[in-house]
């Protein structure tokens, strides 16, 4: 079946320090998405990206639709403490919310 | 507006038992999709309904069944109970099925079951 092979599986960083993970498909999406996650809760959406090349902001976040469409990243600019959670990748291919997900970052912030 | 709403939040059974959860999208929301979250495999597609018929299915065994009422209400089943299916089971709405609908995903909090 698909899968995501998202890295890094986690990260400890200083505060004000930037982030970048990223995310890699044997197949292709039409549709990558970035989730954060945070204790008891589920998966909140911080930037989707429908275009192959497409480079989308969401505040101090950055997120890329890789050209082959195998491929996205998301990079955290100026790391705060509330930014402590696990990201996820998620890739869409077709109709409707069958999402393909990668196991997850891990990001801890020391301030 | 209220989010999606998962019930129960906490559930223990042991194996064998047969369970259902219950997911309540938001308001005006007709697709309601279903993930299951392990440490081991991370989060899994389940199922998506969509006026009350199945539009998509993951790779999971029959014991796992759901249905979706005529108010978008949906309810997740799964019989004869194994230690693996000990997870996280998440509920997501969105307000239409098809192409690029992600961007409107919402996901509860999930129902935590444990099988013992």
């Amino acid at each position: 079946g698909q899968q995501l092979n998202q890295s890094p599986q986690s990260m400890f960083i200083q505060e004000g320090e930037d982030v970048s993970m990223n995310c890699t498909s044997s197949s292709i999406f039409n549709t990558w998405l970035w989730y954060k996650q945070e204790p008891g809760e589920g998966p909140v959406l911080l930037i989707a990206l429908y275009k192959a090349g497409e480079l989308t902001s969401n505040g101090r976040l950055t997120a890329q639709f890789g050209i082959t469409r195998k491929d996205s990243f998301l990079n955290i600019s100026a790391s705060i403490p509330s930014d402590v959670g696990i990201y996820f990748c998620a890739g869409q291919l077709g109709y409707g919310n069958k999402l393909v997900f990668g196991a997850g970052t891990i990001l801890r912030v020391k301030s | 507006k209220a989010g999606v709403t998962q019930t129960p939040r906490y559930l223990i059974k042991t194996r064998g038992q047969q369970v259902t959860l219950s997911c309540s999208p938001i308001s005006g929301h007709r697709s309601v999709s279903w993930y299951q979250q392990t440490p081991g495999q991370g989060l899994q597609f389940l199922f998506e309904y969509f006026s009350e018929t199945q539009r998509n299915k993951g790779n999971f065994p029959g014991r796992f069944s759901g249905r979706q009422f005529s108010n978008s209400r949906s309810e997740m089943n799964v019989s004869t109970l194994e230690l693996g299916d000990s997870a996280l089971y998440l509920c997501a709405s969105s307000l239409e099925y098809g192409r690029a609908t992600n961007e409107k995903l919402f996901f509860g909090s999930g129902t935590q079951l444990s099988v013992l």
